[in-house]
């Protein structure tokens, strides 16, 4: 039972011009968000959260957007870098759980320079 | 220290043996995961520690698994009788408490290979 999904296993996309990475997930509970970006060969970073009382949340070059009720996330990347090709996962938790996070599958983004 | 720290960074090791792998959390951080990435899959959890409550141990594939947090602080997670599917990359994460807003810190990650 896969409760976050990233259903594009990886995405190809020019310098300059925008990413977008989609996650969706099915279990109602979840309320906070998070994506990460991991390069070969190293652990995971925190790129950007969002809780379910946004619909947004920024951080630079980086926007993701928070649709409750289609229960999908996107990660907006302006502009896209050569130095943003990793694979991007996103993570979901519930206040009301034990708080652990559960992972997409992640996809792979490649910026072509 | 300034980040999460595991060891080994890689390990080989033959089939049936078993193998131990450490993770030193971030300093002060309560909370302590475990998570695994075998090739071409996401993350999957493992283990959750938070603080003196009991272990959520949801995510431990078989009972060949097991993991011990000594003191609120190190973690040790155990695979007995090792097969080649436990071929993986193993991650530890901590995170300062155990809300769930709270972000996790990951460590590089301890490279197992069962051959």
């Amino acid at each position: 039972d896969q409760q976050v999904k990233q259903n594009s296993p990886s995405l190809s996309v020019q310098e300059g011009r925008i990413s977008i990475l989609n996650c969706d997930y099915t279990n109602s509970m979840f309320d906070y968000f998070l994506w990460y970006k991991k390069y070969p060969a190293e652990g995971p970073t925190f790129l950007i959260s969002i809780s379910s009382i946004k619909d947004k949340n920024e951080d630079g070059r980086f926007t993701v957007f928070l649709n409750k009720s289609a229960k999908h996330l996107s990660l907006h990347i302006v502009p896209s870098q050569p130095g943003d090709s990793a694979v991007y996962f996103c993570a979901a938790s519930s206040t009301s759980g034990t708080y652990k996070y559960i992972f997409g599958t992640g996809t792979r983004l490649k910026v072509l320079a | 220290g300034a980040g999460v720290s595991q060891s080994p960074s890689n390990k080989v090791t033959e089939k049936g043996k078993d193998v131990e792998l450490r993770c030193d959390p971030i300093s002060g951080h309560t909370a302590l995961y475990w998570y695994r990435q075998s090739l071409g899959q996401g993350l999957e959890f493992l283990i959750y520690f938070q603080g003196n409550s009991a272990p959520d141990k949801s995510g431990l594939p078989s009972d060949r698994f097991s993991a011990e947090r000594t003191g609120g602080s190190v973690s040790t997670l155990t695979i007995q009788r090792t097969q080649q599917e436990d071929s993986a990359v193993y991650l530890c994460a901590s995170s300062p408490s155990g809300g769930a807003r709270n972000t996790i810190y990951f460590g590089e990650g301890s490279w197992l290979t069962v051959v």
